[in-house]
């Protein structure tokens, strides 16, 4: 199969404070993901792609200095939230493709975060 | 642009009754379609795919036909279980692994 981890599943931090999200591709390489981000009874809004190797490319109307992307490596990806702030709780969910199949993504399990 | 149209819910139904949750796009290209499944508190789920037009994807008794001549991708089941209880996404991908979501459509299924 292939499998998408996400880590971790939820957390609570305090506003000002940064939040790393991981996502793993377990049996497969990726060198490309996807950051999606989900409020609270609305559908998943792309928020940028991963690049392995390279920066990201974030969509319109998201802050990159504030969602920091790192894709180290054809397994991982991870989404910094910095100086968190109340507003950005929400529902955060990555995907990614095998390399050379672009007919299906798989997901992570999402993570829920919360700024207090 | 690419966009992905549900129908709105919730959708209410009584177990075994039947479901169809209505699903158009507008796309450049030739997308593949999928409708995913996010049970509550969990991630998305692939519920079923289909990658070119009349091709019919199906899983554990959901059904959707790609009909290019309407732009359409409904989802049906015969028989709906309370355990079908979820949120139902509709979702396009023109080939470069992007998703593009509609809004989801909430399906709750009372014995």
């Amino acid at each position: 199969g292939a499998v998408v981890s996400q880590h971790p599943s939820w957390v609570i931090c305090k506003s000002g404070t940064s939040v790393k999200i991981e996502c793993r591709s377990l049996d497969f390489q990726a060198t490309t993901m996807f950051w999606y981000r989900q409020f609270p009874k609305q559908s998943l809004m792309l928020m940028a792609t991963s690049n392995e190797g390279s920066k990201a490319t974030y969509e319109q109307g998201v802050e990159k200095d504030k969602f920091l992307i790192n894709h180290a490596s054809l397994t991982l990806s991870t989404l910094t939230v910095t100086s968190a702030h109340p507003e950005d709780s929400s529902f955060y969910i990555c995907s990614a493709a095998r390399d050379g199949d672009s007919t299906e993504a798989f997901f992570g399990q999402g993570t829920r975060l919360t700024v207090v | 642009g690419n966009s992905v149209t549900q129908m709105e819910g919730p959708v209410t139904l009584s177990e075994e009754a039947f479901l169809t949750i209505n699903c158009t796009y507008t796309a450049t290209g030739y997308p593949s379609l999928f409708w995913y499944v996010q049970y509550p508190g969990e991630g998305l789920q692939l519920l079923l795919k289909a990658t070119k037009a009349d091709d019919k994807g199906s899983n554990k008794g959901f059904e959707a036909t790609y009909r290019k001549e309407t732009t359409s991708f409904h989802l049906e089941k015969g028989s709906v279980q309370v355990s079908d209880s979820a949120v139902y996404f509709c979702a396009l991908n023109t080939g470069f692994q992007k998703l593009v979501f509609g809004t989801g459509t909430r399906l709750l299924v009372s014995p």
